[in-house]
């Protein structure tokens, strides 16, 4: 148990549906991550939020929507996908940016099967 | 890319013997940490070495670092069966919130 905690952990969704993920901490921590993990790529930095604000967006598709309503949750609203974002989708947190650098604590992840 | 690579993809050894594991990356780094993960879960960090390091240590853990050449090595000694997982790096960077993983080395002790 690392503090973060994804719901739900199978998600199974056709491509007209529309779902969230959630993601929740209790660490204290003020900067949340979304990243998605594909089979033989590397995790790819999707989102950013950073005392509630998003710092980053790579480049996603805007059928990924996220949300960050405050600083222990973040969503990821999912709309239209396609079956190419099937993937296991993991949620982090940390302290946010220092000088020093600050460790990521995971969750379990979501398995998303987009048929 | 700012993100990192392992090497070698997969790794099999026999339990008891050294585990070394490579990471190169591109960009300047504040730190550089690597982190375990079983299939299908969650990663857990193992260490974390910043970038006026060289090298350190935790339990079982070596990691070292050479920013002349932006690689990065882990070393597991006395491996166990447990410690099967792949094994990915991570760069963050200063003053950012970023941190961008590699594509991770599988490692497969065998009992």
């Amino acid at each position: 148990e690392t503090g973060v905690t994804q719901t739900p952990r199978h998600l199974v969704m056709g491509m007209t549906n529309k779902k969230s993920l959630k993601c929740e901490q209790h660490l204290g921590h003020n900067a949340m991550y979304w990243y998605k993990q594909s089979a033989k790529k590397p995790l790819e930095l999707m989102f950013v939020y950073s005392l509630e604000e998003r710092v980053e967006n790579n480049s996603v598709p805007s059928r990924f929507s996220p949300e960050c309503p405050n600083s222990s949750h973040l969503f990821l609203h999912l709309h239209t996908l396609q079956p190419e974002d099937s993937a296991l989708y993991l949620c982090a947190s940390s302290q946010g940016a220092d000088r020093d650098g600050t460790e990521a604590f995971f969750g379990q992840g979501t398995r998303l099967t987009v048929v | 890319s700012q993100q990192g690579e392992e090497d070698p993809q997969a790794l099999s050894i026999q339990e008891g013997e050294n585990a070394t594991m490579n990471c190169s990356y591109k960009t300047s780094i504040n730190n550089l940490q690597w982190y375990r993960q079983n299939s299908g879960r969650g990663l857990v960090h193992l260490i974390l070495i910043r970038s006026n390091e060289r090298e350190k240590h935790s339990g079982r853990l070596r990691v070292t670092l050479d920013t002349s050449k932006k690689s990065s090595s882990l070393l597991i000694t006395a491996s166990r069966a447990a410690d099967t997982a792949s094994y990915f790096c991570a760069t963050g960077e200063t003053g950012a919130n970023n941190l961008f993983f590699g594509t991770g080395t599988r490692l497969t002790v065998i009992p």
